[in-house]
This record gives structure tokens, sequence and C-alpha cells, in this order.
């Protein structure tokens, strides 16, 4: 299975400053078709999941600019050019190129400081 | 508009079953591949299955083969997920999610599983 592993855990930042949350693969997700299928999702406290980013560096519709996705590979990282009140969360990293399973990230908690 | 709503979640004991639904609406639901995915008090999501257009292929997680079926009715635009010999390691909030370039786009609001004697 693929391993998910993110790094901070716990994501404490100042309102207007930038924030980085990097997921890492155990497997390279590059799929034979050549996409990599690494998705992005945020969890506000009580709120479903909502995806931010797919195939890598896709925005889902809505999701507000300030949030991108890059990486290759087995490295990958989110990034919020500036944090809102509204972006704390939970943010988890997925792959969907070795399934299955499908395997999450164990999620990072941004907060605000 | 998307919407999935789930329905079904109870306290059930161990060794129980149950059967979760998903109703869908705002989309074609016989053209997306369909998701279950879970997530136990205060811990992470997991993965549990996974369903394609028609029903004929399905996929789930070690931790619930041969317990857990999942299915669908495109007529009724509903999602299933059948939940045999529960265990409390089972206790969890249940997603459904449709899919979109093999991640979970839309998710709905989650229905409680509690397993416990």
């Amino acid at each position: 299975d693929v391993v998910m592993t993110q790094s901070p855990l716990s994501l404490p930042v100042t309102l207007g400053q930038p924030a980085s949350i990097s997921c890492r693969s155990s497997q390279s997700l590059v799929y034979s078709d050549g996409n990599t299928y690494l998705s992005w999702f945020q969890q506000r406290p009580g709120q479903s999941p909502r995806r931010l980013i797919y195939k890598v560096s896709n925005r889902d519709s809505g999701v507000p600019d300030r949030f991108s996705g890059s990486g290759s590979g087995t490295d990958f990282t989110l990034k919020i050019s500036r944090v809102e009140a509204e972006d704390v969360g939970v943010y988890y990293c997925m792959q969907g190129t070795q399934w299955p399973p499908f395997t999450f990230g164990q999620g990072t908690k941004l907060e605000i400081k | 508009e998307v919407q999935l709503v789930e329905s079904g979640g109870d306290l059930v004991q161990p060794g129980g079953s149950l059967k979760l639904s998903c109703a869908a609406s705002g989309f074609t639901f016989s053209s997306y591949w369909m998701y279950w995915v879970r997530q136990a008090p205060g811990k992470g999501l997991v993965w549990v299955s996974r369903i394609n257009r028609d029903g004929s292929t399905t996929t789930h997680a070690d931790s619930v083969k041969g317990r857990f079926t999942i299915s669908r009715d495109n007529a009724k635009n509903t999602l299933y997920l059948q939940m045999n010999s529960l265990r409390a390691e089972d206790t969890a909030v249940y997603y459904c999610a449709r899919d979109s370039y093999t991640a979970p786009d839309y998710w709905g609001q989650g229905t409680l599983v509690t397993v416990s004697s």
C-alpha cells in the first residue's frame, strides 16, 4: 500500500501570512497514463471534507486562488499564499494512483496564532 | 447543485448489521463512480469502498472486505453500503462521495455509525 506522510501535523499561522503543507508518498504517484492522482482536501471544524486540488495542481471550482498545489513523483505541497480565518481546519492529501487502497495522509491541523 | 444525503446510521451491537444509503441529486448519478469514506471520532479520513458507474466493479478496503458491500441503484439515484459483522472499530461517520479524477469531489454530510453493546 502507498503510505502518505504529511508534515507538519500542526501548523499555527498568523493571519495574512503564508502556509505550506508537505505530503510525501512511499511510492511514485505517476500513473501509466502520465497523470499524477494526488488531491488535497480541507475539513473545517464540524464540516464534511471539501476537495481543493486534484491532479497535483488543479483547483476545484470555487476554491480561492490563494490555494495552490505543486509537486511531482513522491513529493507534493499545498500552499496558502495568505491565510484567512476561514482556512482553519484539517488538511489531507490523498493518492488515487495506486489503488486499492486509496490512501490519505494523517492530516495537518491549521490554526491561527 | 450536487447533493449527497446519507442516512441509515445508528447504534448497533457488535456482530450486527446496518445498511447505509446515500441519495444523490443535481447530477447524472449513473455517470459517476462513487465512494464510501469513513472517519472515526477525532481521527482522519479512511477510504472504505468504491463502485463503478453500472455497479459491476466494486473495491473494498481490506479492513472491511468480506463484511461490507457497496452497491447502487441508478434508477433510484442511490448508493448503498451493507455492513455486516460490525465491530467496535467500525464506529465512525460514514461519508458518501462522488468520484472525479480518481478522487472524491463532492461529499455528503455523513451519517454516524456507533457499534457498541
